[in-house]
């Protein structure tokens, strides 16, 4: 079993639709939680970013998390076309020197205008 | 603006050649990371360096080693290639807390 389990979609939904998108994780010590988002043929860049359990809010994204039931989700408010990209769930327990990540496979989004 | 860039967009190599892959970041990170990714698999972390000459396996360093020898250039060498590291090549740098920056990444294809 994966530490980190992503629904790989496709997902395509109409502009203006909310997106949600989703990950569950099996290690209880994850304490930082991100989503990044992945433009094709380009590097994923940092989208939210969370400490422990919550929602936090950016624009029309929101991230939430919820450590009991170790599930974690992306939340997108009226959808564009230029939010079309593959979206990877991260997680970290912080230790030593370098904050290691655990991604997840990513899903693929696809915002119809 | 952060940068991170990596020394080709696309590289085709021959079995049992040795590759060179080169990362360089402009923001005086401590922290350096390669990963690669594949469908259904994700990013999964190959080598990192936490400073100068220093670093430590990630979750699949089989058939990899990597260099350091300045602060703002990390290299991921294949010994001898094989067709199942075919892959997408990323290179990531970060302070010791923060965020991680990536690079547009490396499509290696090993024939």
């Amino acid at each position: 079993q994966k530490e980190v389990e992503q629904d790989p979609g496709p997902l395509s939904v109409p502009e203006g639709a909310i997106v949600s998108l989703n990950c569950t994780y099996s290690n209880s010590a994850f304490q930082y939680f991100m989503w990044y988002r992945q433009y094709s043929r380009k590097g994923p860049e940092l989208l939210m970013y969370t400490y422990s359990s919550g929602n936090k809010e950016d624009g029309r994204f929101t991230a939430q998390v919820d450590k009991s039931s170790k599930y974690i989700s992306l939340f997108i408010r009226d959808s564009q076309p230029s939010d079309s990209a593959t979206y990877l769930c991260a997680m970290s327990v912080a230790s030593g020197s370098a904050r290691q990540l655990t991604f997840g496979s990513g899903t693929q989004l696809t915002v119809l205008p | 603006d952060v940068k991170v860039t990596q020394s080709s967009r696309y590289l085709v190599k021959r079995t049992g050649e040795k590759v060179f892959l080169e990362c360089v970041q402009d923001m005086d990170h401590e922290n350096m990371f390669w990963y690669r990714q594949d469908p259904g698999l994700g990013l999964r972390l190959i080598y990192f360096s936490y400073d100068v000459k220093m670093k430590e396996k990630g979750d699949i360093p089989e058939g990899y080693s990597v260099s350091r020898e300045k602060k703002e250039r990390f290299s991921l060498i294949l010994e001898s290639a094989s067709t199942n590291q075919t892959s997408m090549y990323l290179c990531a740098s970060s302070p010791p807390i923060g965020e991680q920056f990536f690079g547009p990444g490396t499509r290696l294809t090993v024939l």
